[in-house]
């Protein structure tokens, strides 16, 4: 596996479930982000891992709970959602948070989520 | 304020003719990034180019150049020779060097369709 991937690409939950998102990236980068692409609207950062450490919350809702196990791995934990969280879930990554031209973030595809 | 905006929801152009997508922003930071993402209907963000802010030429990749004008505060993507396989929706983004959380602000995005 090469880049960055998301699992699983389609979900579909209810309002009392709880699931898990999942991105890993293969390219040996320190920071990783999740990304809410909501119709008709810009990406909205949520949350940034830098070295494991979470240094951004962009005002999400506790109802999402991001984990940073390793600099490969990153999740984000799902319970009792609303049907305005559907919407398409990026993570991206990047070496570090530095700012310049080699530092530019690379996406997963994503996982298009669901809430009924 | 919005910090990044795309006034085209929509785009048409005949394959093999140059398109221009526009893009203009709003900060105070004298150092900051602009990037040009491409998002295929697959969902995954394809970075595409880049450009800093003292950088005193355009960026320029294969077939994708950005005209900066730093005055007017905009940063176009140009796109010569249009294939089919451009088709997609076009993500302008900031990146300020003071913003030490890696934060990525996207504009709404402009979607390109290519005619034959």
């Amino acid at each position: 596996e090469t880049g960055v991937t998301q699992t699983p690409r389609h979900l579909v939950m209810g309002m009392t479930n709880k699931k898990s998102l999942k991105c890993e990236q293969h390219l040996g980068h320190n920071a990783m982000y999740w990304y809410k692409q909501s119709a008709k609207k810009p990406l909205e950062l949520m949350f940034v891992y830098n070295f494991k450490e979470q240094t951004e919350n962009n005002s999400v809702p506790s109802r999402f709970s991001p984990e940073c196990p390793n600099s490969s791995h990153l999740f984000l934990h799902l319970h009792t959602l609303q049907p305005e969280d559907s919407a398409l879930y990026l993570c991206a990554s990047s070496q570090d948070l530095r700012s310049g031209r080699h530092n530019e973030q690379f996406f997963g595809p994503g996982t298009r989520l669901t809430v009924l | 304020a919005q910090k990044i905006t795309q006034t085209q929801p929509g785009m048409f152009v005949q394959e093999k003719e140059a398109v221009t997508l526009d893009c203009t922003y709003d900060t105070s930071d004298p150092s900051y990034g602009l990037f040009w993402y491409k998002q295929p209907s697959s969902g995954e963000m394809i970075f595409l180019i880049y450009q800093g802010s003292y950088d005193q030429q355009n960026a320029t990749e294969g077939r994708y150049s950005l005209n900066f004008q730093k005055a007017r505060k905009s940063a176009n993507l140009v796109i010569s020779a249009s294939q089919l396989g451009d088709s997609a929706m076009y993500f302008c983004a900031m990146r300020e060097r003071n913003n030490q959380g890696g934060k990525l602000i996207f504009g709404q995005g402009t979607e390109l369709s290519v005619k034959p």
